[in-house]
């Protein structure tokens, strides 16, 4: 079982639908991370996170430390938030620097 | 401001032959990461560099990888008698501070390719 695990692996949704997407993790992080990865191959950085809920546009991501979960919300989504979103935790116990990575949500936003 | 670059974009080695990646990391970051992705895989870890401490090489899949970072700014990542599971692309990304714990910016890539 991967340390970090991402549901759903793939997603499609109609433009303008809610999204949520899940990161569970089996380890103890002292912070998550949540990035998008383009069609084209570019990594971008949405949130960094080690508690709560942050906001960023019609970006939402929640943290739940007690339950070890994650989750990205996409609100009124878009054809250009067609990406992989991809959740990382930074291991609390784990060495500087190294992030472990769940394989991704790929999502598709049809218009 | 300027970004995270890497050169080159795109390269095309033969088995065997030994290729540099480099990486310039956002002026002021001391942290800088290495990391690869193969096609179709996840992001893995590889190398980590923290100011002048002793770099993470925890996650460099063999003694044919090594990466050095001169002055505290660029890198490079050397892979030598490359593979053809080398292949794959190469990202770069810094951040402000302490590995993990701050917003990451991540470079192109370099997209190697092992023939």
């Amino acid at each position: 079982k991967n340390e970090v695990e991402q549901s759903p692996q793939n997603l499609t949704a109609q433009e303008g639908e809610f999204i949520t997407i899940n990161c569970s993790y089996s380890v103890g992080i002292s912070a998550l991370h949540w990035l998008q990865q383009h069609p084209g191959g570019g990594i971008v950085s949405l949130f960094m996170l080690s508690s709560g809920k942050k906001k960023h546009g019609r970006l939402i991501a929640t943290i739940n430390i007690q339950e070890k979960h994650s989750s990205l919300h996409i609100t009124a989504s878009h054809p250009r938030d067609s990406a992989v979103y991809i959740c990382a935790a930074r291991n609390y116990g784990g060495s500087q620097g190294n992030l472990i990575f769940g394989k991704g949500t790929k999502l598709s936003v049809k218009p | 401001g300027a970004g995270v670059s890497q050169s080159p974009s795109n390269k095309v080695t033969e088995k065997g032959k030994d290729v540099e990646l480099r990486c310039d990391p956002i002026s002021g970051h001391t942290a800088l990461y290495w990391y690869r992705q193969s096609l179709g895989q996840g992001l893995e870890f590889l190398i980590y560099f923290q100011g002048n401490s002793a770099p993470d090489k925890s996650g460099l899949p063999s003694d044919r990888f090594s990466a050095e970072r001169t002055g505290g700014s660029v890198s490079t990542l050397t892979i030598q008698r490359t593979q053809q599971e080398d292949s794959a692309v190469y990202l770069c990304a810094s951040s402000f501070g302490r590995g993990g714990l701050y917003e990451q910016y991540f470079g192109p890539g370099t997209r190697l390719t092992v023939t």
